[in-house]
């Protein structure tokens, strides 16, 4: 069975911080890896996706794989109210997306 | 921007009834999903379809559960015969190709209430 770890949380920031998330994965031949964004009794949606090691920016975010260390981050500059969330990271296993349980996140304004 | 479309957005439904979930995919997507998503846990696999047959089905598809695309456009998931424990999100999912560069996007969603 694959499977992708992360915090639950809640994670907790101030308007305006830095929210760093995390998440490993145990499948060393994954290649494909997204962040989703999940509101309350609502569908995942896609915020990021990085396939390579390294650093991917956009916008507020970034996202940071090392393959090595089987690992891949969320990092979200300004944190806003709107924020406040479960961030799903998930790992392409087979054609098929494995989720991680998420982690809330709270931005306290 | 293309959606994923799922009908209904909520359905009740009494233990021992079978249900249809429907879905419409992106019209050029070529691999479909289910998933599911028991209140406060995490999001699951449940089937993937491509070319008019599943490609992969996880434990949880067992023999209450089947897949079809019965039209082009339709992609539908039917629960034959529900159990309480069945209650939960179902997420309809569809990708251009493999997923691995184009992602995946996800349907708004049914809740199944099985009661």
């Amino acid at each position: 069975q694959k499977e992708v770890e992360q915090n639950s949380g809640p994670l907790s920031v101030p308007e305006g911080a830095i929210a760093s998330l995390n998440c490993t994965y145990s499948d060393r031949g994954s290649q494909s890896f997204f962040w989703y964004r999940q509101y309350s009794g609502k569908s995942p949606e896609l915020i990021m996706s990085i396939y390579s090691n390294g650093d991917k920016e956009d916008g507020r975010f970034t996202a940071q794989l090392n393959k090595a260390s089987q690992y891949v981050s969320l990092l979200i500059r300004d944190s806003q109210p709107s924020d406040s969330a479960t961030y799903l990271c998930a790992v392409v296993f087979r054609n098929k997306l494995v989720f991680g349980a998420g982690t809330i996140l709270r931005v306290k304004s | 921007e293309p959606e994923v479309t799922q009908t209904p957005s909520h359905q009740v439904t009494q233990m021992g009834q079978e249900v249809i979930l429907r879905c419409v995919p992106i019209s050029n997507h070529l691999y479909f999903y289910w998933y599911r998503q028991i209140l406060g846990q995490k999001v699951e696999f449940l089937v993937s379809f491509y070319n008019n047959e599943i490609s992969e089905k996880s434990e949880i598809f067992d023999d209450q559960f089947s897949v079809e695309r019965p039209d082009g456009s339709n992609f539908t998931l039917k629960i034959r015969s529900t159990k309480l424990e069945d209650s939960a999100m179902y997420f309809c999912a569809s990708t251009l190709w493999e997923g691995e560069v184009y992602g995946y996007t996800f349907g708004s969603g049914t809740r199944l209430t099985v009661v």
